[in-house]
Order: C-alpha cells, then sequence, then structure tokens
C-alpha cells in the first residue's frame, strides 16, 4: 500500500499563474481533504472532497476549486496565485461510513508551492 | 468555530526523559481527536486517534488521552529519544469528518542526545 500520495512535491510559479495540485488517496479510502500549511502553523481545512462532490469548505476564496473523480483520486486548482498562497499543501484521505462519518486521517508528504 | 490551542510552543529535554504535550479545544462537540507527528518540511504521520467515546489510547512509548467535557488532550511520551524530535500536531474532528481537522500550531520538540 503506497498510502497517500501527492505529485508533485516541489512547484515554484509565478503571481497571477494557475497550478493543479493531485492526490492519489489511500487504498480503501473514498475521502480527500485538502490542507494548506503556512511556515510555523498549523494545517488549515480547504474542502473536502466525498462521492466526487465538495462535501464542506472551510475559510478560502473560491480562487481554490477542486475535483475528485471516480477513483477517488482529487486535484486542488487554485487560480490567481498571490504570493501568500506560498504554502505546503497537504492531502488528506480518510473513509467515510454509511453513515457519512469520517475516518482517521492519513496525510501524504505535500506540495511545497512558491509563488514568486 | 473550533479552536485548538497547543501548550507548550517548544520543548527541549534531554534524551530518556518522559513528558506531556497539551491540547486543547473550545468546542466539545468532537467526534474524534488525532495526534500527528511531523518531520521539518514533511507530511503528517498519525500517532494516535482517539474516539469521542474513549478515555485513552496507547502505541508502544505513546498514551494519549482525552477528556471532553474539560476540552482537553493530553499526549505522554515515555523514555523519550532523540529520534522523537519533531513537531507534535493534535487535531480535532468535527461535522462527522466533514468539517475537515482543526489544528493547533503544533509543539516543537528536541531530544537532547
Amino acid at each position: 500500500d503506497a498510502g497517500v500520495t501527492q505529485s508533485p512535491t516541489h512547484l515554484i510559479k509565478t503571481r497571477g499563474q494557475q497550478v493543479t495540485l493531485r492526490c492519489s488517496p489511500k487504498s480503501g479510502h473514498d475521502t480527500v481533504s485538502w490542507y494548506q500549511q503556512a511556515l510555523g502553523q498549523g494545517p488549515q481545512f480547504i474542502f473536502q472532497y466525498y462521492e466526487e462532490e465538495e462535501r464542506q469548505r472551510g475559510n478560502f476564496p473560491d480562487r481554490f476549486s477542486g475535483h475528485q473523480f471516480p477513483n477517488y483520486s482529487s486535484e486542488l486548482n487554485v487560480n490567481a496565485l498571490l504570493l501568500g498562497d506560498s504554502a505546503l499543501y497537504l492531502c488528506a484521505s480518510s473513509f467515510t461510513s454509511g453513515r457519512g462519518i469520517g475516518g482517521e486521517a492519513f496525510f501524504g508528504q505535500g506540495t511545497r508551492l512558491t509563488v514568486v | 468555530k473550533q479552536e485548538v490551542t497547543q501548550i507548550p510552543a517548544a520543548l527541549s529535554v534531554p534524551e530518556g526523559e518522559n513528558l506531556v504535550l497539551n491540547c486543547s479545544f473550545t468546542d466539545s462537540a468532537i467526534y474524534n481527536l488525532q495526534w500527528f507527528r511531523q518531520d521539518p518540511g514533511k507530511g503528517l504521520t498519525s500517532l494516535l486517534l482517539i474516539q469521542s467515546s474513549q478515555r485513552e489510547q496507547t502505541s508502544g512509548r505513546l498514551n494519549a488521552s482525552l477528556d471532553k467535557s474539560s476540552g482537553r488532550s493530553t499526549l505522554y511520551i515515555a523514555a523519550s529519544q532523540p529520534g522523537d524530535s519533531a513537531t507534535y500536531l493534535c487535531a480535532a474532528a468535527s461535522g462527522g469528518g466533514a468539517d475537515g481537522l482543526t489544528f493547533g500550531k503544533g509543539t516543537h520538540l528536541i531530544i537532547q542526545p
């Protein structure tokens, strides 16, 4: 089991550009959540995808969007990049029970995004 | 809105000591709490998961407790080793998990050889 995998590991983009980050969940997991972690801070919840729909969203602008595919993998898209978007982006996967309750979250190694 | 606080922000102790990391949360309506370890520039490694109905969980030298009524969790590390040096994060899950995890800022732990 490869666990949660994210790509790319590092990325440098110019202000105003768009970026797409990718995540493959742990085997058996159907739910993917994305987090942004600034240096020295705890991760902040961006949104969660379940059954190919955005289930919940944190306090992030519409420039942040996502998608979940039928194989449960997910993408995070960020448009009109700002310098402040520079951070470690983490993907977490979990299994959601039939009652809609999420299980233990497992994280990938993250994508380090630098906006210049 | 859930808020999670971790104390202390940083801790440096000699090898072999037992230590306690603290985590507090403002909304007791959580359904689980997780402790994670993060090495510099890396992702998060899950250490322990405590369901809301549980009081504690143990894994090797690690023991985590949960007191929902007081909004507190502690992570106890026995016989610390230099390899335990990392940032430790606690995260509370609310809303059945759909609300995502709310994290503290972490405790940066250094174990001196």
